[in-house]
């Protein structure tokens, strides 16, 4: 079945580390998105692609990173410099600009130790 | 700037009663509006949606209806089960490329 694959499903980090959450899909989407969920909050874009090797900064994007050199993966780096990385982490993507065909995957909960 | 609102909860049922969660918004113009819910430990899946004022979005007996007056989109349950435990998020359509916007979510807590 098509659909989007985050890993790993918990991920500690040390203050000070780098870490990157992984984001496979395997629904031939052109767009993939990122997005941070905080308690009491909605989902916040981090960083989106539209296409291979193109990505733009989403409204949160201090302290992260993406790449896009492939069309099936969108990995997300959360980096020393984000002051406040505990968070659950979402990956998105749709096929079309049409909002209704978004298909989330299961998320990552990232806990600094 | 824009913005979507929506009813803080928890929100505490039980069984078979009535559910609503409000929803409000401001954006320039008439934006696509959807309600989008999330199951404990899980991503978020797309309830409804409506793409102009005056739809009525429905999907497992739960219904919408975009209201441009008011600028409104308030969810509706009839008669909730167990199994509707989950938040509930509003939102809406950012721009033509896919982004979106979203309310801070509405816990619903449905007791046998």
């Amino acid at each position: 079945d098509g659909g989007i694959t985050q890993s790993p499903k918990y991920l500690f980090r040390k203050e000070g580390q780098n870490v990157t959450l992984s984001c496979e899909q395997n629904l031939n989407h052109d767009a993939m998105y990122w997005y941070r969920q905080d308690p009491g909050q909605g989902l916040r874009l981090i960083y989106y692609s539209q296409i291979v090797n193109d990505f733009q900064k989403g409204d949160i994007a201090e302290g992260y990173s993406v790449s896009r050199e492939k069309k099936e993966s969108f990995p997300l780096t959360v980096t020393s410099a984000q002051k406040n990385p505990t968070a659950f982490y979402l990956c998105a993507s749709i096929g079309d600009r049409d909002p209704s065909g978004y298909t989330f995957g299961s998320g990552t909960r990232l806990t600094v130790v | 700037g824009d913005s979507v609102t929506q009813m803080e909860g928890p929100v505490t049922l039980s069984e078979e009663a009535f559910l609503t969660i409000n929803c409000t918004y401001t954006a320039t113009g008439y934006p696509s509006l959807f309600w989008y819910v999330q199951y404990p430990g899980e991503g978020l899946q797309l309830l409804l949606k409506a793409t102009k004022a005056d739809d009525k979005g429905s999907n497992k007996g739960f219904e919408a209806t975009y209201r441009k007056e008011t600028t409104s989109f308030h969810l509706e349950k009839g008669s909730v089960q167990v199994s509707d435990s989950a938040v509930y998020f509003c939102v809406r359509a950012r721009d033509s490329w896919g982004k979106l916007q979203f309310g801070a979510g509405t816990q619903v807590v449905v007791t046998p």
